[in-house]
């Protein structure tokens, strides 16, 4: 399989608990986004990685969140202290610079 | 001011029709622009992007872009049932995304 891939499909937890997803992009595609999503609403921009830099990070993004994308390749995204709002579909994205993207099936963490 | 706007719909359109879907954008200087459609409990999946003002075809798809207006448009000729899906307006290389418009396409 050659596309954007997602691990867990979906997670549930107790609130105060660590969650860790990962994503593994199109191994061609330099960049990498997180995006989240909520019902009915458009992906919500979290932060994005051109190789293993993360270039941008959302300022609606608390200190809760972090992403990592050691060598370029794979990318990791933990939230601590999960809250019940972070309840979502979190979605994984690559491309290469200036064109779509190609996303993961994401990751639905319900927090309960 | 939201970066993105779109009309959130629902938007019902008879099978055979044509479907207009428009988005509106605040960063002037913005290049890029792309259509994504996103089927209930699917990740979005790219329809078409547009760089230069004017229209873009595509089969049944079209992408109209005014950037002295700032706006984007998709349009979706002889629309069928398998069109009904949420349609994404994004905008800049990194993407922000509007809220989506639900297109349902009754037969």
């Amino acid at each position: 399989d050659t596309g954007v891939s997602q691990d867990p499909r979906h997670k549930i937890t107790k609130r105060g608990q660590n969650v860790t997803f990962r994503c593994d992009p199109i191994s061609e595609h330099n960049r990498l986004y997180w995006y989240r999503q909520t019902l009915g609403q458009g992906p919500e921009f979290l932060t994005y990685f051109q190789n293993e830099a993360q270039l941008e990070k959302s300022r609606l993004l608390s200190d809760r969140f972090s992403a990592e994308r050691p060598k370029g390749s794979f990318s990791t995204l933990e939230i601590q202290r999960t809250e019940q709002g972070d309840s979502a579909m979190y979605l994984c994205a690559s491309s290469v610079q200036g064109a779509g993207y190609t996303f993961g099936s994401g990751t639905r963490l319900t927090v309960v | 001011q939201k970066e993105v706007e779109q009309n959130s719909g629902p938007l019902s359109v008879p099978e055979g029709a044509i479907a207009s879907l428009n988005c509106t954008y605040s960063d002037r200087g913005s290049q890029s622009f792309f259509w994504y459609r996103q089927y209930s409990g699917k990740s979005p999946e790219l329809i078409m992007f547009i760089y230069s003002n004017g229209d873009k075809e595509d089969g049944r798809f079209t992408a109209q872009l005014n950037k002295a207006s700032q706006y984007v448009s998709l349009l979706i000729r002889d629309s069928q049932p398998s069109d009904s899906a949420t349609y994404l307006c994004a905008v800049r290389a990194d993407m922000r995304f509007g809220a989506g418009t639900r297109l349902t396409v009754k037969p």
